[in-house]
């Protein structure tokens, strides 16, 4: 049972390249989310979905888009980065939208040059 | 905004010593609160959490207390060990979104 797996744990990319965090659970959970965290700040939600099909915007959706085809998979993409989204991103899923126990992936390093 | 945000952004502790950690939330009609362990390098973990029907819920060497009343509530850690260093962050449940605080790092001194 691996959890919350992402993938790549670490990328640098050039101002206006585009690439696609990968996140993959395997406890059939239905609601899986995207995080980004900065230093000296907490947690700020990008994109959440409640199940396959369904997504929805967070706090800080701007320049991300994110689909949910399967159950397992919730991956996050970036179209045109910029070095303001140079962030560790975590994703995380859990059981039902409304508990607030969350199981987070290890983390993807992103440096947009 | 920022809906919960944490007292102190750091804490140093003998081990063996007691650690309270405390949260302030800005909505009164917040009623779900969740507190989250997180060493470097890794991901976030989930600790305990809370409703808003009950004051106090406790768990292994940790214990959430909640005042509904000035909107605060705190993590206390039963004999610190070495091990309980690491960032702690309260979060609210908000419909389907979780609102996490800043963050305190806690060091544990031998």
């Amino acid at each position: 049972n691996a959890g919350v797996t992402q993938t790549p744990k670490f990328q640098v990319l050039k101002t206006g390249q585009s690439m696609t965090l990968q996140c993959a659970q395997d406890m059939n959970h239905e609601y899986m989310s995207w995080y980004r965290q900065d230093p000296g700040m907490g947690l700020r939600l990008i994109h959440y979905s409640v199940g396959a099909g369904i997504t929805d915007q967070g706090e800080v959706p701007n320049g991300y888009n994110v689909s949910r085809s399967t159950t397992e998979d919730f991956p996050l993409r970036l179209l045109s980065a910029a070095p303001s989204q140079t962030s560790v991103y975590f994703c995380a899923s859990s059981s039902g939208a409304l508990t607030g126990e969350l199981f987070f992936g290890e983390g993807s390093r992103l440096t947009v040059l | 905004g920022e809906s919960v945000g944490l007292h102190l952004p750091t804490l140093s502790v003998q081990e063996g010593d007691n650690s309270i950690i405390n949260c302030a939330y800005s909505n009164s009609a917040s009623d779900y609160f969740i507190w989250y362990k997180q060493e470097s390098g890794k991901g976030p973990q989930f600790i305990i959490d809370i409703r808003s029907n009950m004051d106090k819920r406790q768990g292994q060497r940790v214990t959430v207390l909640l005042n509904k009343t000035v909107k605060h509530l705190s993590l206390q850690i039963a004999a610190t060990q070495p091990g309980d260093s690491a960032v702690y962050f309260c979060a609210e449940n908000i419909g389907y979104k979780l609102s996490f605080g800043a963050g305190t790092t806690v060091t544990v001194r031998a």
